[in-house]
């Protein structure tokens, strides 16, 4: 089983849908979440932390379930630009080290 | 500002041969790492550094080499390349402990 699981996609949504993307992780010890978004053939950026009680960012909302282990990033009112892929990242610190571990991703187009 | 830089962005090696990836990050991060990037296996972790002389191994170490002499330089060396060693090769730096990571444009490397 992957430490990290995402479901690959594509998502093709129209533009203003609101699409939901989940990430599981099974290293229950895991202490911090985060959700990066990658452009074709660039590198990932961080899009935003995700916090137990949930956050949101504009058009964006991250929830964490510690008790299933699942992490999910709603994006309302898509916009073009959002077409990527975002990867779902779980972080373990070592106390010496982070280490992070990265979904393979979830690719979002979004169409006219 | 210029974040983390890494050169080369393309390069095209022979098996056998051995060359550097160069990073070099301006923000005075003391963890820097490196990532491989191959398609539907996420980003893996090479080797990472928690401080200047301070270097340790991560999920994919072997056929590569790094050092860390100074806070801002984190070069990987391919020992005797490889064709599986063909890959999107990243280098990221972030505070310890955070998982906000910036990364650099990568590196695309070919091995024949």
């Amino acid at each position: 089983r992957k430490e990290v699981e995402q479901d690959p996609g594509p998502f093709n949504v129209p533009e203003g849908a609101t699409v939901a993307f989940n990430c599981t992780y099974s290293n229950s010890a895991s202490q911090s979440f985060f959700w990066y978004r990658q452009d074709c053939r660039k590198e990932p950026k961080l899009l935003m932390s995700v916090y137990s009680s949930g956050n949101e960012d504009g058009r964006f909302t991250a929830q964490l379930n510690r008790a299933s282990q699942y992490i999910s990033l709603l994006i309302r009112d898509s916009k073009l630009s959002d077409s990527a892929t975002y990867l779902c990242v779980v972080n373990f610190y070592t106390g010496t080290a982070s280490k992070l571990t990265f979904g393979t991703g979830t690719r979002l187009q979004v169409t006219l | 500002n210029a974040g983390v830089t890494q050169t080369p962005k393309f390069q095209v090696l022979k098996t056998g041969q051995s060359m550097t990836l160069q990073c070099a990050q301006d923000m005075n991060h003391e963890y820097m790492s490196w990532y491989r990037q191959d398609p539907g296996m996420g980003l893996r972790l090479i080797h990472y550094s928690v401080g200047a002389g301070i270097t340790d191994q991560g999920e994919v170490p072997n056929g590569y080499n790094v050092s860390r002499s100074t806070t801002e330089d984190f070069p990987l060396r391919l020992l005797s390349a490889a064709p599986s060693q063909t890959s999107v090769y990243f280098c990221a730096s972030s505070i310890p402990g955070t998982g906000g990571y910036t990364f650099g444009s990568g590196t695309r490397l070919t091995v024949v």
